[in-house]
């Protein structure tokens, strides 16, 4: 079973400042099996990027994904007020069917 | 507009069933699988169980496997997860969620239901 194990755990950060969250997993994935999506409190999830670095529809480009094998990131260029969440990643796998979620990163304001 | 709402939570004893629905519209709804993603309070997002266009294909987490039983209508537009034997680790908000079509990721959650299990 693959763990995907995020940090950190919390990142206090100011706005306009560049965040950088990593995703790492227990073995080795598809970069086409890795997303991440963002939460706000009281929201359900949105979807940020899908395939390791591509970006879902109305994201904006401040927003990027890179990674491969075990180490994924997602950075975040400059804050914006909105972007203060929590963000997930994701892994998904074939066969059989399984989905599994990091434990969350939370960005705060500092 | 691609909406997807469920309903059908609520206080449970632990040891019974309660049945959620998800209604969807403003899409193809047999073009997508769809699944449900469950959060207990202050916590994650755990995957709970997904199934395919046509039914042809079902997962579930180890968690919930052989007590939840997913389904799906497509004539009615609608999900269903059939949830017994419950238990308190069970207490979360549970989502509907859309597959990105020729995908594996969820491109629509809906506003989740609760379902609280407590005696």
């Amino acid at each position: 079973e693959i763990v995907l194990t995020q940090s950190p755990g919390t990142l206090s950060l100011s706005p306009g400042e560049r965040a950088t969250l990593s995703c790492r997993a227990s073995q080795s994935v598809s970069s086409s099996s890795l997303a991440w999506y963002q939460q706000k409190p009281g929201q359900a999830p949105r979807l940020l990027i899908y395939g390791a670095s591509s970006r879902a529809t109305g994201i904006p480009d401040r927003f990027s994904g890179s990674g491969s094998g075990t180490d994924f990131t997602l950075t975040i260029s400059r804050l914006e007020p909105e972007d203060f969440a929590v963000y997930y990643c994701q892994q998904y796998g074939i066969s059989p069917p399984k989905w599994t979620f990091g434990q969350g990163t939370k960005v705060e304001i500092k | 507009e691609v909406q997807l709402v469920e309903s059908g939570g609520g206080l449970v004893q632990p040891g019974r069933s309660l049945r959620l629905s998800c209604a969807a519209s403003g899409f193809t709804f047999d073009d997508h699988a769809m699944h449900w993603v469950r959060q207990a309070p202050g916590k994650g997002l755990e995957w709970v169980s997904g199934i395919s266009w046509n039914s042809g294909s079902i997962g579930y987490a180890d968690s919930v496997k052989g007590r939840f039983t997913i389904s799906r209508d497509n004539a009615k537009n609608s999900l269903y997860l059939q949830m017994n034997s419950l238990r308190a680790e069970d207490t979360a908000l549970y989502y509907c969620t859309r597959v990105i079509s020729g995908d594996y990721v969820f491109d629509y959650w809906g506003q989740g239901t609760l379902v609280t299990v407590s005696s």
